[in-house]
């Protein structure tokens, strides 16, 4: 069966400090995982991975995908309060058009002033 | 604001009743997908629409129905409610039928009693 899991389930750290998220998976196949950033309500989309070793950044964000161990790590340095929320990640298993992502239940982070 | 909206925000109904909730994509996205959020679940797609045509289905039930119109906006029919159905309702739009960044509307609280 495809899932995929986020570890660690919840974090609280103070501003200033760099955190690591992670995400891994297993499914059939593999064509894209996507990290969102879900804060009072609707998730927003933070980036899309296709290739490993290709490092995705925004600002103090940055993500990066390791298709041989299956895993993708979502990096926040100089935390800020606004970055309290809840980290999601998703896989899409298909190769063919169709669409299926799979969710992790997310990494809720609580960054402190 | 991500452009997308959803009426209502709130639903609140009895078991075994059954609700429409209507989503209005972005200006010009000609996609629409559901999502359920539970707190034992997690995000979990539900359908997605392109162009008024079912595309893609994920974990939908059959007591659950969908369409989208030929003005695009989208509705989800769900019937014969139980508990388990209360959840945070989301809707997403993207411009193509495969495009990965999808753009979350503010979902409707759906409470079942």
């Amino acid at each position: 069966e495809d899932k995929v899991v986020q570890s660690p389930l919840s974090l609280v750290v103070h501003e200033g400090d760099t955190v690591t998220l992670n995400c891994s998976y297993e499914v059939t196949n593999f064509r894209s995982l996507l990290w969102y950033k879900q804060e009072k309500k609707a998730p927003t989309f933070l980036f899309m991975l296709t290739s490993s070793g290709i490092e995705k950044k925004s600002g103090r964000l940055s993500s990066i995908l390791d298709k041989k161990e299956l895993f993708s790590i979502l990096n926040i340095t100089a935390t800020q309060t606004g970055d309290s929320a809840i980290y999601l990640c998703a896989v899409d298993p298909t190769t063919s058009g169709t669409y299926k992502y799979i969710f992790g239940t997310g990494t809720r982070l609580k960054v402190l002033a | 604001d991500s452009g997308v909206t959803q009426t209502p925000k709130h639903l609140i109904t009895a078991t075994g009743q059954r609700v429409t909730l209507r989503c209005s994509p972005r200006s010009g996205d000609l996609s629409v997908y559901w999502y359920q959020q539970s707190l034992d679940q997690g995000l979990q797609f539900l359908i997605q629409y392109y162009n008024g045509e079912e595309r893609a289905k994920g974990n939908i039930l059959e007591r659950f129905s969908a369409q989208q119109f030929p003005d695009l906006h989208s509705e989800l029919n769900l019937s014969s409610l139980e508990l388990g159905d209360s959840a945070l309702y989301f809707c997403a739009s993207s411009p193509r039928r495969d495009n990965w960044e999808q753009y979350f509307g503010p979902g409707t609280r759906l409470t079942v009693t």
